[in-house]
């Protein structure tokens, strides 16, 4: 059973510190998207690749927010410095339009917390 | 721009009980999809269903039951017979166009079911 995996699945970290968030898509999918999950705010994208090209990154916070496919198994996303309100978690979510009917397939997320 | 609105912040049942949960979706675009997913306590996001603009024939799928209705923007959800497992938050969420672009959720629907 194809699953989309993320690491790690917790991070406890100090302001100021750089985050890094990993993703592995589901092999064959070509769409990768970031989201945050926040009391406040609910689920929202952040960023998302076509293969391995940033299609949009408006949702980003571009100081200190970037996401990279370095390779088509793997999607990072880092901050850098890190601040208390970023503080979420980060879903990872890939697809493909050849799998009928399309759906997103989401990570188990990366819970944060920034001290 | 598009909007999901779940207006039911929150909904309390007793097992064996029937329970919709509502939402309401803007969008300029023609051509769009709708979906619901299902995030337990475990924090995971699950799948449920998918439809797109051009179909509203209501769907069962074994207690699970789908009402897209294009004249009031409105694509509810209904568990028949709720059961303690369906204890969750439901999101509701839109994507445009071919279903291949980024989806917009709603702030979710938390549904606890008591025994």
């Amino acid at each position: 059973d194809a699953r989309v995996t993320q690491t790690p699945r917790h991070k406890v970290t100090e302001m100021g510190q750089e985050v890094t968030m990993r993703c592995q898509p589901i092999l064959g999918h070509n769409t990768v998207f970031w989201y945050r999950q926040t009391m406040m705010q609910g689920l929202e994208l952040l960023a998302y690749f076509r293969n391995r090209a940033p299609l949009d990154d408006s949702g980003m916070p571009k100081d200190r927010f970037s996401a990279e496919m370095p390779d088509a198994t793997l999607a990072t996303l880092k901050i850098q410095p890190s601040e208390p309100r970023d503080s979420a978690v980060y879903f990872c979510a890939s697809g493909t339009r050849d799998r009928v009917p399309y759906e997103q397939y989401f990570g188990p997320g990366t819970r944060l917390t920034v001290t | 721009a598009q909007k999901v609105t779940q207006a039911q912040t929150e909904i309390s049942v007793v097992e064996k009980e029937d329970v919709t949960l509502d939402c309401v979706y803007e969008t300029r675009d023609t051509t769009y999809y709708l979906f619901w997913y299902k995030q337990p306590p475990s924090g995971e996001l699950v799948f449920l269903i998918r439809r797109n603009s051009f179909d509203e024939q209501n769907e069962i799928s074994g207690r699970y039951s789908w009402n897209f209705q294009k004249s009031t923007s409105s694509f509810n959800f209904t568990i028949t017979a709720s059961q303690v497992v369906d204890s969750a938050v439901y999101f509701c969420a839109l994507s445009e166009d071919s279903g291949y672009s980024t989806l917009t959720f709603g702030k979710g629907t938390m549904l606890l079911v008591s025994p």
